[in-house]
């Protein structure tokens, strides 16, 4: 069964810091990944989805890479902003999509 | 992109009784999908749904616990029965995108309080 880990799980940065979120996963025989966002009492929102055969993925200040063979992945976010304080959620796909426990990120004014 | 309401959006039960949520899809979608997020944990899948078919429930879910109703191409329930507090959670139903394995859109989620 794929195992889905988020690293870390709480981060506090100041605004306009760049910063990255990891995620790992056991199984590697993936379809895509995608990275979500989700906010307290509200639903997922996607963010990226990063195709098997694709290297990374980028939406405005945000870049996701995808090592497929060593099962990583990693979600740039550039110059953070107080809007971005969210639960970001890791997802590889094969007929599933297993979630990890996410990263919390708070963004201080 | 799909648009996904559900409804109660919360709700606090009492031990022994079920609760039924609804999803609604704003456009006709072949697979839909139940997830749970306990408190403190990641989603987990309870069951895939397609219409005209049983769903298909993943390890550690039965169709008695949470049977489920896919009448249509845009709508369908999942009812959490008998509940106890480990029932306390938020639901969340998804559906995938045109094309498949696309991009899976969530709605926002039944938060649930079993006292």
């Amino acid at each position: 069964k794929q195992e889905v880990t988020q690293i870390p799980a709480a981060l506090s940065v100041p605004e306009g810091e760049n910063l990255v979120l990891n995620c790992s996963f056991t199984d590697s025989a993936i379809y895509n990944l995608q990275w979500f966002r989700q906010d307290p009492g509200k639903g997922l929102t996607s963010l990226l989805l990063i195709q098997s055969s694709q290297r990374e993925q980028t939406s405005g200040r945000l870049n996701a890479s995808l090592d497929k063979s060593s099962g990583r992945s990693t979600l740039y976010i550039a110059a953070s902003q107080p809007g971005d304080s969210a639960t970001y959620l890791c997802a590889p796909g094969a007929n599933n999509l297993f979630f990890g426990t996410g990263t919390r990120l708070t963004v201080i004014p | 992109s799909a648009v996904i309401s559900q409804k109660p959006s919360r709700d606090i039960c009492q031990r022994g009784t079920s609760l039924t949520i609804q999803c609604q899809v704003d456009s006709q979608v072949t697979m839909m999908f139940w997830y749970r997020q306990q408190p403190g944990q990641s989603l987990t899948l309870i069951a895939t749904a397609n219409q005209g078919s049983e769903a298909t429930y993943e390890s550690g879910f039965v169709i008695d616990k949470f049977p489920i109703s896919r009448p249509n191409l845009t709508f369908s329930t999942l009812t959490v029965s008998n509940m106890s507090p480990e029932d306390s959670s938020i639901y969340l139903c998804s559906v995938e995108g045109e094309v498949r394995l696309e991009t899976q859109y969530f709605g926002p989620g039944t938060r649930l309080l079993v006292l």
